[in-house]
């Protein structure tokens, strides 16, 4: 069965420090991984693409990472800001019709 | 992200009634995928659109169903509405065959749905 985990599932951090979301799959055949934001109520928007070949994208404070082996995905935040606050999706696209695969996503505050 | 439209943006319906969504594709795309998202929980796919042909089905009853118009852009319409059909329902248009075009996959803001 296809399947994204994500962990942790929330996560509080003061403003300004770093943090890591983290993502397993298992999902066959396997076209591509992104990372979307989502605030609440508010549709998912992408942060990064990263394909099979793909190990590391950076997308200003964010970096995702990719092992395709292991079939693990990490989400770093570097700096925090208060608007980071949001729901961090994990979407591994498989092939054929390409349908999306979404994590429960993890939700993270950040305080002052 | 922008390009995607959905209307409306928040809908209140009685248990029973039917209930019409709307979505207007991002310019360039040939494809619409529709997902149900509950409080709390990840989207969940419901189906998907291709050049006006249903493609691709989730676990859902056929009392979910859509259509895709010659514009590209595309309905969802549920009968017989539940109470769990209460959830945000996202809307996303692509470009089939290019999953890792900078463009695709582009998100709506969603439509609230309460069903009471």
């Amino acid at each position: 069965k296809n399947q994204v985990e994500q962990s942790p599932q929330s996560l509080i951090i003061l403003e300004g420090k770093n943090c890591t979301l983290q993502c397993n799959y298992t999902v066959s055949p396997f076209s591509n991984l992104r990372w979307y934001k989502q605030d609440t109520g508010r549709g998912p928007v992408s942060l990064t693409i990263m394909t099979f070949s793909e190990n590391t994208k950076s997308n200003g404070r964010y970096t995702a990472t990719l092992d395709a082996d292991t079939k693990q995905s990490s989400l770093h935040i570097t700096a925090s800001q208060l608007s980071d606050s949001a729901s961090y999706i994990c979407v591994v696209i498989t092939g054929g019709y390409n349908k999306l695969i979404f994590g429960a996503g993890t939700r993270l505050a950040v305080h002052p | 992200e922008t390009g995607v439209t959905q209307s409306p943006t928040h809908l209140i319906k009685t248990r029973g009634q039917q209930v019409t969504l709307r979505c207007s594709s991002q310019s360039g795309h040939n494809t619409v995928s529709w997902y149900q998202q509950a409080l709390g929980q990840g989207p969940q796919f419901i189906f998907q659109y291709y050049r006006e042909e249903e493609n691709g089905r989730g676990n859902f009853p056929p009392r979910f169903s859509g259509l895709q118009f010659p514009n590209y852009s595309s309905e969802l319409n549920v009968n017989a509405l539940e109470l769990d059909d209460s959830a945000l329902y996202l809307c996303a248009s692509s470009l089939l065959r290019e999953p890792t075009s900078a463009y695709g996959y582009t998100f709506g803001s969603g439509t609230r749905l309460t069903v009471v």
